[in-house]
Protein backbone atom coordinates (compact mmCIF):
# COMPACT_ATOMS: atom_id res chain seq x y z
CA UNK A 1 0.00 0.00 0.00
CA UNK A 2 1.25 3.76 -0.31
CA UNK A 3 1.54 5.79 2.49
CA UNK A 4 0.94 9.46 2.42
CA UNK A 5 2.50 12.12 0.22
CA UNK A 6 2.20 15.46 0.56
CA UNK A 7 3.61 17.93 -2.29
CA UNK A 8 5.69 20.54 -2.37
CA UNK A 9 8.62 19.62 -0.04
CA UNK A 10 9.56 23.05 0.65
CA UNK A 11 7.72 26.47 -0.29
CA UNK A 12 8.69 30.12 -0.12
CA UNK A 13 5.97 32.85 -0.01
CA UNK A 14 5.67 36.36 0.82
CA UNK A 15 3.53 37.88 3.10
CA UNK A 16 -0.09 38.26 1.82
CA UNK A 17 0.10 35.43 -0.92
CA UNK A 18 -1.79 32.80 -1.19
CA UNK A 19 -0.66 29.11 -0.80
CA UNK A 20 -2.19 25.79 -2.11
CA UNK A 21 -0.71 22.44 -0.38
CA UNK A 22 -1.65 19.18 -1.67
CA UNK A 23 -1.94 16.22 0.36
CA UNK A 24 -2.25 12.32 -1.28
CA UNK A 25 -4.09 9.97 1.59
CA UNK A 26 -3.04 5.99 2.17
CA UNK A 27 -4.92 3.79 -0.12
CA UNK A 28 -8.01 3.18 1.23
CA UNK A 29 -8.60 5.85 4.11
CA UNK A 30 -11.03 8.51 3.52
CA UNK A 31 -10.29 10.81 6.10
CA UNK A 32 -7.49 13.53 6.13
CA UNK A 33 -6.32 15.40 8.95
CA UNK A 34 -3.90 18.90 8.70
CA UNK A 35 -1.97 20.59 10.79
CA UNK A 36 0.51 23.21 11.46
CA UNK A 37 4.11 22.44 13.25
CA UNK A 38 5.57 25.74 14.12
CA UNK A 39 9.64 25.09 14.82
CA UNK A 40 10.55 23.67 18.18
CA UNK A 41 6.80 23.21 18.76
CA UNK A 42 4.07 20.14 18.86
CA UNK A 43 1.81 20.41 15.99
CA UNK A 44 -1.60 21.88 16.09
CA UNK A 45 -4.82 20.45 14.95
CA UNK A 46 -6.12 22.90 11.86
CA UNK A 47 -8.79 20.50 10.41
CA UNK A 48 -10.14 17.47 9.31
CA UNK A 49 -12.19 16.67 6.48
CA UNK A 50 -14.11 13.31 6.10
CA UNK A 51 -15.88 12.39 2.58
CA UNK A 52 -15.15 15.81 1.30
CA UNK A 53 -16.76 17.66 4.25
CA UNK A 54 -15.08 19.50 7.00
CA UNK A 55 -15.73 17.51 9.83
CA UNK A 56 -13.63 19.25 12.62
CA UNK A 57 -11.60 22.36 13.10
CA UNK A 58 -8.84 23.85 15.14
CA UNK A 59 -8.41 27.24 16.56
CA UNK A 60 -7.15 28.81 13.40
CA UNK A 61 -8.82 31.96 11.30
CA UNK A 62 -11.13 31.40 8.52
CA UNK A 63 -8.25 32.23 5.84
CA UNK A 64 -7.25 28.20 6.32
CA UNK A 65 -9.40 26.53 4.30
CA UNK A 66 -9.29 23.22 2.98
CA UNK A 67 -11.10 20.30 -0.05
CA UNK A 68 -10.98 17.20 -0.11
CA UNK A 69 -11.72 14.85 -3.31
CA UNK A 70 -13.31 12.24 -4.29
CA UNK A 71 -10.15 10.20 -4.33
CA UNK A 72 -10.17 11.33 -0.79
CA UNK A 73 -6.79 13.65 -1.45
CA UNK A 74 -7.06 16.99 0.13
CA UNK A 75 -5.86 20.51 -0.28
CA UNK A 76 -5.11 23.13 2.19
CA UNK A 77 -5.35 26.75 1.50
CA UNK A 78 -3.77 29.80 3.32
CA UNK A 79 -5.06 32.96 2.26
CA UNK A 80 -3.35 36.39 3.08
CA UNK A 81 -0.16 34.45 3.92
CA UNK A 82 1.61 35.80 7.29
CA UNK A 83 4.82 36.04 8.72
CA UNK A 84 3.66 33.47 11.51
CA UNK A 85 2.27 31.24 9.31
CA UNK A 86 5.64 30.16 8.15
CA UNK A 87 6.01 26.17 9.69
CA UNK A 88 5.84 22.67 8.53
CA UNK A 89 2.31 21.75 7.30
CA UNK A 90 1.76 17.61 8.32
CA UNK A 91 -1.22 15.72 6.67
CA UNK A 92 -2.21 12.84 8.43
CA UNK A 93 -4.57 9.99 6.88
CA UNK A 94 -6.63 7.36 8.37
CA UNK A 95 -9.51 5.01 7.91
CA UNK A 96 -12.26 3.67 10.09
CA UNK A 97 -11.38 0.52 8.91
CA UNK A 98 -8.04 0.83 11.56
CA UNK A 99 -9.47 2.62 13.78
CA UNK A 100 -9.47 6.47 12.84
CA UNK A 101 -7.41 6.98 16.28
CA UNK A 102 -4.47 5.37 14.00
CA UNK A 103 -3.50 8.63 11.96
CA UNK A 104 -0.64 8.03 9.21
CA UNK A 105 1.45 10.98 8.49
CA UNK A 106 3.02 12.41 5.52
CA UNK A 107 6.93 14.17 5.54
CA UNK A 108 5.14 17.64 5.57
CA UNK A 109 5.27 20.93 3.41
CA UNK A 110 8.04 23.20 5.36
CA UNK A 111 6.08 26.96 4.56
CA UNK A 112 8.10 29.99 4.65
CA UNK A 113 7.09 33.58 4.57
CA UNK A 114 9.30 36.15 4.25
CA UNK B 1 -10.00 22.14 26.34
CA UNK B 2 -7.59 19.43 27.14
CA UNK B 3 -4.03 20.27 27.40
CA UNK B 4 -0.64 18.07 27.02
CA UNK B 5 1.94 18.65 28.96
CA UNK B 6 5.37 17.50 28.54
CA UNK B 7 8.26 18.60 31.03
CA UNK B 8 11.09 17.39 29.78
CA UNK B 9 12.54 19.72 26.90
CA UNK B 10 15.70 17.39 25.91
CA UNK B 11 17.33 13.92 27.64
CA UNK B 12 20.20 12.31 26.95
CA UNK B 13 20.86 8.89 27.43
CA UNK B 14 23.72 5.64 26.96
CA UNK B 15 23.31 3.35 24.08
CA UNK B 16 21.20 0.63 25.58
CA UNK B 17 20.48 2.48 28.91
CA UNK B 18 16.47 2.80 29.52
CA UNK B 19 14.69 5.82 29.23
CA UNK B 20 11.49 7.42 30.45
CA UNK B 21 9.66 9.75 29.04
CA UNK B 22 6.77 12.00 31.15
CA UNK B 23 3.84 13.65 29.78
CA UNK B 24 0.70 14.72 31.67
CA UNK B 25 -2.84 15.64 30.16
CA UNK B 26 -5.91 17.49 31.40
CA UNK B 27 -9.27 16.28 30.42
CA UNK B 28 -13.08 16.20 31.68
CA UNK B 29 -13.57 13.12 29.33
CA UNK B 30 -13.75 9.43 30.04
CA UNK B 31 -13.33 7.83 27.27
CA UNK B 32 -10.16 9.00 24.84
CA UNK B 33 -6.71 7.75 23.57
CA UNK B 34 -3.31 8.73 23.79
CA UNK B 35 -0.35 8.25 21.59
CA UNK B 36 3.22 8.41 21.29
CA UNK B 37 4.91 9.81 18.29
CA UNK B 38 8.18 10.07 17.27
CA UNK B 39 9.30 12.44 14.53
CA UNK B 40 13.40 11.76 13.66
CA UNK B 41 14.96 14.48 11.74
CA UNK B 42 13.36 13.51 8.19
CA UNK B 43 10.03 15.22 9.78
CA UNK B 44 7.96 11.61 9.32
CA UNK B 45 5.98 11.92 12.63
CA UNK B 46 5.61 8.17 13.12
CA UNK B 47 3.06 6.51 15.51
CA UNK B 48 5.18 4.40 18.65
CA UNK B 49 2.29 3.35 20.35
CA UNK B 50 -1.08 3.80 21.49
CA UNK B 51 -3.24 3.52 24.93
CA UNK B 52 -7.05 3.24 24.77
CA UNK B 53 -8.31 4.43 27.96
CA UNK B 54 -10.77 2.39 29.10
CA UNK B 55 -7.96 -0.59 28.88
CA UNK B 56 -6.49 -1.05 32.52
CA UNK B 57 -3.99 -2.65 30.68
CA UNK B 58 -0.69 -0.92 29.63
CA UNK B 59 0.39 -0.92 26.02
CA UNK B 60 3.76 -2.30 25.40
CA UNK B 61 5.40 -2.74 21.31
CA UNK B 62 8.48 -4.23 21.57
CA UNK B 63 10.89 -2.14 23.02
CA UNK B 64 8.93 0.39 23.99
CA UNK B 65 5.70 -0.02 27.00
CA UNK B 66 3.53 2.81 28.64
CA UNK B 67 2.47 3.50 32.68
CA UNK B 68 -0.64 5.00 32.13
CA UNK B 69 -2.09 5.97 35.24
CA UNK B 70 -5.65 7.10 34.38
CA UNK B 71 -6.26 9.04 38.06
CA UNK B 72 -3.48 10.74 37.79
CA UNK B 73 -3.64 11.85 33.87
CA UNK B 74 -0.19 10.62 33.26
CA UNK B 75 0.92 8.68 30.35
CA UNK B 76 4.68 8.07 30.71
CA UNK B 77 6.94 6.50 27.61
CA UNK B 78 9.34 4.10 28.34
CA UNK B 79 12.05 2.67 26.20
CA UNK B 80 14.39 -0.51 26.91
CA UNK B 81 17.35 -1.33 25.60
CA UNK B 82 17.86 2.10 23.97
CA UNK B 83 19.58 2.42 20.20
CA UNK B 84 20.96 5.32 18.13
CA UNK B 85 17.71 5.16 15.84
CA UNK B 86 15.60 6.40 18.94
CA UNK B 87 17.40 9.54 18.70
CA UNK B 88 14.23 11.88 17.84
CA UNK B 89 11.73 14.16 18.98
CA UNK B 90 8.99 12.46 20.88
CA UNK B 91 5.22 13.82 21.59
CA UNK B 92 2.61 12.76 23.44
CA UNK B 93 -0.60 13.06 21.75
CA UNK B 94 -4.16 12.71 22.99
CA UNK B 95 -7.18 12.17 21.05
CA UNK B 96 -11.14 12.66 22.09
CA UNK B 97 -13.24 10.39 20.06
CA UNK B 98 -16.83 11.83 19.25
CA UNK B 99 -19.65 9.59 20.06
CA UNK B 100 -20.47 7.29 17.11
CA UNK B 101 -17.24 7.07 16.00
CA UNK B 102 -16.01 10.13 14.54
CA UNK B 103 -12.53 11.26 15.64
CA UNK B 104 -11.43 14.53 16.46
CA UNK B 105 -7.89 16.22 15.83
CA UNK B 106 -4.86 14.99 18.26
CA UNK B 107 -3.79 17.50 20.38
CA UNK B 108 0.11 17.34 21.12
CA UNK B 109 2.39 18.39 23.91
CA UNK B 110 6.14 20.19 23.26
CA UNK B 111 8.17 17.44 22.68
CA UNK B 112 11.14 15.84 23.86
CA UNK B 113 14.26 15.69 22.13
CA UNK B 114 15.59 12.37 23.20
CA UNK B 115 19.29 12.07 22.36
CA UNK B 116 21.29 8.70 22.65
CA UNK B 117 24.47 8.61 22.82
CA UNK B 118 27.16 5.70 21.62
Amino acid sequence: ETGVTQSPTHLIKTRGQQVTLRCSSQSGHNTVSWYQQALGQGPQFIFQYYREEENGRGNFPPRFSGLQFPNYSSELNVNALELDDSALYLCASSSPGTGRRRQYFGPGTRLTVL
Amino acid sequence: AQTVTQSQPEMSVQEAETVTLSCTYDTSENNYYLFWYKQPPSRQMILVIRQEAYKQQNATENRFSVNFQKAAKSFSLKISDSQLGDTAMYFCAFMNPEPGGGADGLTFGKGTHLIIQP
